[in-house]
């Protein structure tokens, strides 16, 4: 069964700053997909990040980018020039075969003005 | 409307009462998760539903928990015989069928339930 791993429960960062956020997982599979998920207070979880296995260019959406490293399974989100509103929970997740998303327990990001 | 609403928002109910959270999906999205996230977790699948094809209920936790999806298009989560565990905050997503494969949620804001 895949599993996906967030070790950090909690994570600070001056404003302005860069940060990084760590996932790992473990699959057997050779296709998937990887996402970064945003939770703010709100609630309302937001995709930030998507990245296909098979692609070996990182992806990057502005301010957010990701170091995939297949081999090592691993998936990690940077965020630069932090800005107050990223303060948020941040969930990795994984879809495989199955539709079904896993989770990983999400690290809080707090941002320091 | 715009995106994916639930209601209530919050509920607080007394321990053996039945409750019903209510989500309604993007229109024209296919696809139709509930998942369930307790303090500082992660979530955890409850169900999902894809147009016409049978639920997979494969995460719903007891047979006290319920979905149903009329029409296609507005879900119903029901937990009967409330227990204090079930306080979570529920999220409903949905998605269309492509953004489905590909993993891309569309999320409400949740319902927060609180059993006493």
């Amino acid at each position: 069964a895949q599993t996906v791993t967030q070790s950090q429960p909690e994570m600070s960062v001056q404003e302005a700053e860069t940060v990084t956020l760590s996932c790992t997982y473990d699959t057997s599979e050779s296709d998937y997909y990887l996402f970064w998920y945003k939770q703010p207070p709100s609630r309302q979880m937001i995709l930030v990040i998507r990245q296909e296995a098979y692609k070996q260019q990182n992806a990057t959406e502005n301010r957010f980018s990701v170091n995939f490293q297949k081999a090592a399974k691993s998936f990690s989100l940077k965020i630069s020039d932090s800005q107050l509103g990223d303060a948020a929970m941040y969930f990795c997740a994984y879809r495989g075969s199955n539709y079904q998303l896993i989770w990983g327990a999400g690290t809080k990001l707090i941002i320091k003005p | 409307g715009a995106g994916v609403s639930q209601s209530p928002s919050n509920k607080v109910t007394e321990k053996g009462k039945d409750v019903e959270l209510r989500c309604d999906p993007i229109s024209g999205h296919t696809a139709l998760y509930w998942y369930r996230q307790s303090l500082g977790q992660g979530l955890e699948f409850l169900i999902y539903f894809q147009g016409n094809s049978a639920p997979d209920k494969s995460g719903l936790p007891s047979d006290r928990f319920s979905a149903e999806r009329t029409g296609g298009s507005v879900s119903t989560l029901t937990i009967q015989r409330t227990q204090q565990e079930d306080s979570a905050v529920y999220l409903c997503a949905s998605s269309s069928t492509r953004a489905a494969y590909t993993g891309e949620l569309f999320f409400g804001e949740g319902s927060r339930l609180t059993v006493l």
